[in-house]
């Protein structure tokens, strides 16, 4: 099945930087893979996506890249504001027909005022 | 807000026990997923249903079983319940499989 590696686990940075957080995937026949963005004791929030034929999305102050030649995708944050604070996740659906997303492990990011 | 709801939002009950978890997906989607976060195993997914059939599973333990019924909405059993079942219970819809998942705001179950 797929499996899912997330770097780094954690992440401080100063308002105002930018923010990368790095995932690799396993199944190369998987096509989704978005982010989530989680506060503590909330839902994880869907905060941007992308699929396997294009390769960036950008929404604003984050970006997406995907790299399916080295399975691997990231997550860009720029201007960095304390409110980006949480735990951020990113996340594949397998290719084998059942849709089942994988998380990585999360990357807890602080922005420091 | 999501558009996904489940309830209870807390549920505290003893080892042995059995409860049921339920939850609406957002209006017009047909695919239902749940999932178990507890702090030392991140997001797991349990189980997908899509239309009212069953189509994937995780790491779903034989103690615990889900069904979507014809309104769409579905709920997940748990029984036996163990100490390490406390966690957070997600559900988490979608309009068809692959496709952007949403989730509900979540169950955190504690079991004493």
């Amino acid at each position: 099945g797929e499996n899912v590696e997330q770097h780094p686990s954690t992440l401080s940075v100063q308002e105002g930087d930018s923010a990368v957080i790095k995932c690799t995937y396993s199944d190369s026949a998987s096509n989704y893979f978005p982010w989530y963005k989680q506060e503590l004791g909330k839902r994880p929030q869907l905060i941007i996506d992308i699929r396997s034929n294009v390769g960036e999305k950008k929404d604003q102050r984050i970006a997406v890249t995907l790299n399916k030649t080295a399975k691997h995708f990231s997550l860009h944050i720029t201007e960095t504001q304390p409110e980006d604070s949480a735990v951020y996740f990113c996340a594949a659906y397998s290719g084998a027909g059942s849709y089942q997303l994988t998380f990585g492990k999360g990357t807890k990011l602080s922005v420091i005022p | 807000d999501s558009g996904v709801t489940q309830t209870p939002k807390h549920l505290i009950t003893a080892t042995g026990q059995r409860v049921t978890l339920r939850c609406s997906p957002r209006s017009g989607d047909l695919s239902v997923y749940w999932y178990q976060q507890s702090l030392d195993q991140g997001l797991q997914f349990l189980i997908q249903y899509y239309n009212g059939e069953e189509r994937a599973k995780g790491n779903i333990l034989e103690r615990f079983s889900a069904q979507q019924f014809p309104d769409l909405h579905s709920e997940l059993n748990l029984s036996s319940l163990e100490l390490g079942d406390s966690a957070l219970y997600f559900c988490a819809s979608s309009v068809i499989p692959g496709y952007e998942q949403y989730f509900g705001p979540g169950t955190r179950l504690t079991v004493t």
